[in-house]
């Protein structure tokens, strides 16, 4: 059964950038997609992007484009969510998700990234 | 803005019923499979319905799916206190190439 664990807590300063790795056990990433959602203080739900492991293909929700980058490690069945120019708006929880259409069925544990100068 | 629209907010008595709906458009709805999720604070979501009306193994049968057209809906029979939560519903939007959420429904059992 595969488990998604996620990388620590971070704080960042504005203008920095915060890279969130997620990392698969109990089973390689298959032909999943791995997708990038996030959660802002008082905030629903919100896709950021995907990428399926096996092709290297990403998707990315347009409000990010050009300030997020999905990458995946077969080797070591990780993936990584880069997010650059942070505001303040972008403090979330930012959760890794597997899916094959887009039912989100194991999710990582959740890393806060808090951005405050 | 959400792409998909729910209500904000619903409530009713534990033991009733309730309908979510969300409601979306040929590109993303009208295409493709809607997923929905509970989400209780401090918590990770949790996958409810897969596939338009799936359920995963776990998932108790008082919750259940279903789509026509642009609209799907979630409902909840035999409220449980427990049930209170956000739910959303999410899929695939083939105009944005992008996956979308629903705003969310917080559910109140009064």
């Amino acid at each position: 059964q595969l488990q998604l664990v996620q990388s620590g807590a971070e704080v960042k300063k504005p203008g920095s950038s915060v890279k969130v790795s997620c990392k698969a056990s109990g089973d390689s990433f298959g032909s999943y997609s791995i997708n990038w959602v996030r959660q802002a203080p008082g905030q629903g739900l919100e896709w950021m992007g995907n990428i399926i492991p096996v092709f290297g293909t990403t998707n990315y929700a347009r409000r990010f484009q050009g300030r997020v980058t999905i990458t995946a490690d077969e080797s070591t069945v990780t993936a990584y969510m880069d997010l650059s120019g942070l505001r303040s708006g972008d403090t979330a929880v930012y959760y890794c998700a597997k899916s094959i259409t887009m039912a989100l069925d194991v999710w990582g544990q959740g890393t806060t990234v808090i951005v405050s100068s | 803005q959400s792409v998909l629209t729910q209500p904000p907010s619903m409530s009713a008595a534990p033991g009733q019923m309730v309908t979510i709906s969300c409601f979306g458009s040929d590109s993303n709805i009208g295409s493709n499979y809607v997923s929905w999720y509970q989400h209780l604070p401090g918590t990770v979501p949790k996958l409810l319905i897969y596939d338009d009306n799936g359920r995963p193994s776990g998932i108790p049968g008082r919750f259940s799916g279903s789509k026509s057209g642009t609209s799907a809906t979630l409902d909840i029979t035999g409220l449980q206190t427990g049930d209170e939560a956000d739910y959303y519903c999410a899929t695939w939007d083939n105009s944005l190439s992008a996956g979308v959420f629903g705003g969310g429904t917080r559910l109140t059992v009064l």
